[in-house]
């Protein structure tokens, strides 16, 4: 099992749609976890951090299940201003210095 | 206040040339680590520096070499650079592990 794994997509969507990414990771150790989003030919930036309770910000929800090793990002009615590679990232855990493994990305594709 | 910054923007080199790349934080943030991004592989750790002074190999050290400068610079070098180095490299920077990570906006590096 890869350590962090996600659809790739690509996801093409409407505006106003209702987008769900999901994620798996391999290493229970793992402690903390996060999406991050990446426009085209840009850096990652932290997009939110996911909590056991859940948590929302705005039009985006993150959810994280340890039993399942599973996290997932809901975005409600998407914005052409949304279309990016969201990566699914966890902490290595096990004392590694809070090392990140980044997901390899879901491209997601918001058309008018 | 500029984040994380990184020199060069863009790089080509000859097989078996080498050079340095540059990173600098204005955060004050005690962690920063080198990336780098292949289409299809998603991040990679090449070596992080937990705190001023102290380095540590990540997933794929060979070919490279750091050095934390001071607490504000970390330097990425390549002694003898291959094609396979050709790639986007990315530096990052964290106030505490296992805490967001700030990314600079990259380098573009080809090695012909």
């Amino acid at each position: 099992r890869k350590e962090v794994e996600q659809d790739p997509g690509p996801f093409n969507v409407p505006e106003g749609a209702t987008v769900a990414f999901n994620c798996t990771y391999s290493n229970s150790a793992s402690q903390s976890f996060f999406w991050y989003r990446q426009d085209c030919r840009k850096e990652p930036k932290l997009l939110m951090s996911v909590y056991s309770s859940g948590n929302e910000d705005g039009r985006f929800t993150a959810q994280l299940n340890r039993a399942s090793q599973y996290i997932s990002l809901l975005i409600r009615d998407s914005k052409l201003s949304d279309s990016a590679t969201y990566l699914c990232v966890v902490t290595r855990g096990g004392g590694s210095q809070g090392n990140l493994i980044f997901g390899k990305g879901t491209k997601l594709s918001v058309k008018p | 206040n500029a984040g994380v910054t990184q020199t060069p923007k863009f790089q080509v080199l000859k097989t078996g040339q080498s050079m340095t790349l540059q990173c600098a934080q204005d955060m004050n943030h005690n962690s920063m680590y080198w990336y780098r991004q292949d289409p299809g592989m998603g991040l990679r750790l090449i070596y992080y520096s937990a705190s001023e002074g102290t380095t540590d190999k990540g997933e794929v050290p060979n070919g490279y070499n750091v050095s934390r400068l001071n607490k504000r610079e970390f330097s990425l070098r390549l002694e003898s650079a291959a094609p396979s180095q050709t790639s986007v490299y990315f530096c990052a920077s964290s106030s505490l592990a296992p805490d967001t990570q700030y990314f600079g906006p990259g380098t573009r590096l080809t090695v012909l």
